[in-house]
């Protein structure tokens, strides 16, 4: 089984700054996805950013983009210029690479409520 | 936005009682899941599906059945609702989970579970 922690429970950023939420997991699989989900007040859950465990390249989304580092299990997200809209809960994801095995579907950490301050 | 809908958006209901929630999508996806949110757990996952009739247990399965009779619904049912069931419900579709570039998870809006 694998498990995902988020330690930073809530954080609080001014306006245009960047700000970096830490991700790490616990795996004994060598083929797997991450992703970073967000959660506005609406309730909706949104994809941010996604990661393949084979990919070298870290991933980016406009002012999005990952930290991945594969031997330490960390996979942090950075939010550049961030904006009024960022505020919401953002919830770290773990995926296997394959069917089967058991444990299918994503596995999530406990998130982090991210406010960004006028 | 992926057409997923859920059914109903909100309930409450005693416990004891039996509770069947709905999730309707309209994209075809072959995997449907459903997971529960609940404060300071995130998502877990309960069950979920691989095809039609085809269904699997997750983390939190204890308590839930669940059942896909066709590809655009996936029920959830519980049997005899309990108070540590009161959360709030979503349900999600993949196309391909395990290929790449393809394997994002669209959720629904929600169900909010209470059992008084």
């Amino acid at each position: 089984a694998q498990t995902v922690t988020q330690s930073q429970p809530e954080m609080s950023v001014q306006e245009a700054e960047t700000v970096t939420l830490s991700c790490t997991y616990d795996t004994s699989e060598n083929n797997y996805y991450l992703f970073w989900y967000k959660q506005p007040p609406s309730r909706q859950m949104i994809l941010v950013i996604r990661q393949e465990a084979y990919k070298q390249q870290n991933a980016t989304e406009n002012r999005f983009s990952v930290n991945f580092q594969k031997a330490a299990k960390s996979f942090s997200l950075k939010i550049s210029d961030s904006q009024l809209g960022d505020t919401a809960m953002y919830f770290c994801a773990f995926m296997k690479g394959y069917s089967g095995g058991g444990a299918d579907g994503l596995t999530f950490g406990k998130g982090t409520h991210l406010i960004i301050q006028p | 936005d992926a057409g997923i809908t859920q059914s109903p958006r909100h309930k409450v209901t005693e416990t004891g009682t039996p509770v069947t929630l709905r999730c309707h999508q309209t994209e075809n996806h072959r995997y449907m899941y459903w997971y529960r949110q609940d404060p300071g757990h995130g998502l877990r996952l309960i069950h979920y599906s691989y095809g039609v009739k085809d269904t699997d247990k997750g983390e939190v399965s204890d308590g839930y059945s669940v059942s896909r009779s066709k590809t655009e619904d996936f029920l959830l049912t519980l049997e005899s609702a309990t108070s540590s069931q009161t959360s709030v419900y979503f349900c999600a579709i993949s196309h391909s989970p395990y290929r790449s570039g393809d394997n994002e998870q669209y959720f629904g809006p929600g169900t909010r579970l209470t059992v008084t």
